[in-house]
């Protein structure tokens, strides 16, 4: 299988608020993972690529200092959305790769972040 | 020009009948296709993959390509209510990202 588990599923919180978000692969290493921000009737939007040991690789127009990714291993990546508002309320999904030539991505159940 | 468009729908088709969705992208040195699959309030789910012009069958899908005409489709037969969601289109894109298209909504109706 290729399962990635995120964590938690749904988030209510005030704003300015920092927001942490796990995605974890839990039947395979990850070397590379993707955070994608979807709005509502929208389509997925990449936000950053992260690699296990490097600093992630930011999409033009994400602000790399509110949107904090860390990929401390090779089954976990965490986005960190620093000072929340709004604004920044919607679905944020993750995904992972099972090797690094694969292009397959596996998709985690995704977090739903509400901003107060 | 967006770089992978899909209709947005809503197709609505009858149960039994074959529902067929179709994906242009812009971009031609693109080499892998994907198709996902995602019911509302969920992530997507991945149906298909395609590399190579021509057909490419599995259950009740089939996917074609067409590079020359930068033209990627999903067909399902035998819809089912169950097949009523939003249907991606993925593209790869440079360093292996996946570009999106905005989705095509379907509609079974039993």
């Amino acid at each position: 299988g290729a399962v990635v588990s995120q964590h938690p599923s749904r988030v209510i919180c005030k704003s300015g608020t920092s927001v942490k978000i796990e995605c974890r692969s839990l039947d395979f290493q990850a070397t590379t993972m993707f955070w994608y921000r979807q709005f509502p009737k929208q389509s997925l939007m990449l936000m950053a690529t992260s690699n296990e040991g490097s600093k992630a690789t930011y999409e033009q127009g994400v602000e790399k200092d509110k949107f904090l990714i860390n990929h401390a291993s090779l089954t976990l990546s965490t986005l960190t959305v620093t000072s929340a508002h709004p604004e920044d309320s919607s679905f944020y999904i993750c995904s992972a790769t099972r090797d690094p030539m694969a292009e397959t991505q596996y998709f985690g159940p995704g977090t739903r972040l509400l901003l107060l | 020009q967006k770089e992978v468009e899909q209709n947005s729908g809503p197709l609505s088709v009858p149960e039994g009948a074959i529902a067929s969705l179709n994906c242009t992208y812009s971009d031609r040195g693109s080499q892998s296709f994907f198709w996902y699959r995602q019911y509302s309030g969920k992530s997507p789910e991945l149906i298909m993959f395609i590399y190579s012009n021509g057909d490419k069958e599995d259950g009740r899908f089939t996917a074609q390509l067409n590079k020359a005409s930068q033209y990627v489709s999903l067909l399902i037969r035998d819809s089912q209510p169950s097949d009523s969601a939003t249907y991606l289109c993925a593209v790869t894109h440079q360093g292996g990202k996946l570009i999106f298209g905005q989705g095509t909504e379907l509609s079974v109706k039993p």
